[in-house]
């Protein structure tokens, strides 16, 4: 089962520009991840967010979490060509599996 | 950080042949395992969550007698897909929690690429 959808599916920008993908789930959740994904190979775990935290920073990385909305938005900010990517969002409950959203293919060019 | 090890990285093989792969925790032990399946440009499918000691619990629409899985220790988990055909072909991941950390985050294996031929 999956858990909701990211938006947009895909997207192409250029370098120094910023990335943002949305993620939408439809239960409750403990937390949410976001990782990343190379073409063919396994995930990259970039950030958590708890369900009682709002925004998360890691370097250029940036994580919104609205729980009223069951919505998440992830920010890259001055992207680089190293940044082309899937990237996916994935929440749980305690204890339970990650549930993976479908995915946003980011495509950065130089 | 926690290490999950996963083997083999790639697999070819016949139609109606069995597959083993295998999912190890180096340096943490996990009671539970979950293994995913990703059909290329799809995201991960949770197929089922493989428990030390017992049953694994299985998604719907994922057969258990096709996806055979065994956690006989808290470090390995194995899962064979039996009498393998091509639409079995798929990039298959496994993942484990490290029961010491208090968050929730899951270390994934690097995957195996099956194709069935």
């Amino acid at each position: 089962s999956q858990q909701g959808e990211e938006d947009p599916q895909a997207l192409s920008i250029q370098e120094g520009e910023n990335a943002t993908m949305n993620c939408s789930y439809k239960t409750s959740i403990n937390n949410l991840q976001w990782y990343r994904q190379n073409s063919g190979r396994g995930l990259v775990h970039l950030i958590l967010i708890r369900s009682n935290e709002r925004e998360k920073h890691s370097g250029r990385l940036r994580v919104t979490l609205d729980t009223s909305k069951k919505s998440s938005s992830l920010l890259i900010t001055a992207s680089r060509a190293a940044d082309t990517a899937s990237y996916f969002c994935a929440t749980s409950q305690a204890g339970t599996a990650l549930i993976f959203g479908k995915g946003t293919t980011l495509s950065v060019s130089s | 950080g926690a290490v999950v090890s996963q083997h083999p990285s790639r697999v070819i093989c016949k139609s109606g042949t069995s597959v083993k792969i295998e999912c190890r925790s180096l340096d943490f032990q996990a009671t539970t395992m979950f293994w995913y399946r990703q059909f290329p440009k799809q995201s991960l499918m949770l197929m089922a969550t493989s428990n030390e000691g017992s049953k694994a619990t299985y998604e719907q629409g994922v057969e258990k007698d096709k996806f055979l899985i065994n956690h006989a220790s808290l470090t390995l988990s194995t899962l064979t897909v039996t009498s393998a055909h091509p639409e079995d072909s798929s990039f298959y991941i496994c993942s484990a929690r490290d029961q010491r950390l208090t968050n929730e985050k899951l270390f994934f294996g690097s995957g195996t690429q099956l194709s069935v031929l």
